[in-house]
């Protein structure tokens, strides 16, 4: 146990509607990561937050969003969902702002969009 | 942005040590290794992380040559349960914002055991 948690753990819904991915970090971990792994793309990172800020970018689109609340858990919140976008979506935190090595995942959320 | 090649798949029986290897030509001065590991619907787990030379902790070895363009991880003695996807990074872990390699996982290496 990573001590990320993630939810939901599976959802299914459908071409255009819009769905939000939750995560809580570890205790302490300031610095929430998101990423995207489908069949044909690998693990893709989409976007970093630290503190609430965001602080990197990655190939996030632009019917994606996140951000990261004052208690320190994400969200992600993904809109006029595509059959594309069905993917498992992971969470990762670290304690730092700078990157030590080592990103700590959730079990991460099975996205089915039909 | 350091960019790193890896062998698609590897296969390998219990008992054998398997050695896979990363190519990273563009590998910067500041740039760190770092090797993760995943099971199938699992969240990436971090193995190990070296600058150069190598690195030894209880689950695996990283051997890293002087000029530092490649890394080779190496696993003792492998298990059915080491049947995984295995990843190889580089970046600079002190910069967050600028260089991305540290958060690139790209396709990784496939490595199935078999008894």
């Amino acid at each position: 146990d990573s001590g990320v948690t993630q939810t939901p753990k599976h959802l299914i819904t459908a071409t255009g509607q819009r769905v939000t991915l939750r995560c809580s970090p570890r205790s302490g971990d300031l610095s929430v990561y998101w990423y995207q792994q489908s069949l044909d793309q690998g693990l893709q990172f989409l976007i970093q937050y630290y503190n609430g800020e965001e602080r990197a970018k990655g190939n996030i689109l632009e019917r994606f969003s996140a951000q990261q609340f004052p208690d320190l858990h994400s969200e992600l919140n993904l809109s006029s969902l595509e059959l594309g976008d069905s993917a498992l979506y992971f969470c990762a935190s670290s304690v730092e702002l700078e990157w030590a090595g080592e990103l700590f995942f959730g079990e991460g959320s099975r996205l089915t969009v039909l | 942005l350091a960019k790193t090649t890896q062998p698609i798949s590897m296969d390998s029986y219990e008992g054998q040590e398997v050695n896979i290897t990363c190519s990273h030509n563009n590998i910067a001065t500041n740039d760190y290794i770092t090797w993760y590991q995943q099971f199938p619907s699992q969240g990436p787990r971090f193995i190990i992380q070296g600058y150069k030379t190598k690195v030894t902790n209880e689950v695996a070895s990283l051997f890293i040559p002087a000029d530092r363009k490649s890394s080779t991880l190496s696993l003792p003695r492998v298990s059915l349960s080491d049947t995984a996807v295995y990843y190889c990074l580089v970046g600079d872990r002190s910069n967050y914002g600028g260089s991305q390699g540290n958060l690139i996982f790209g396709k990784g290496t496939k490595l199935s055991v078999k008894p």
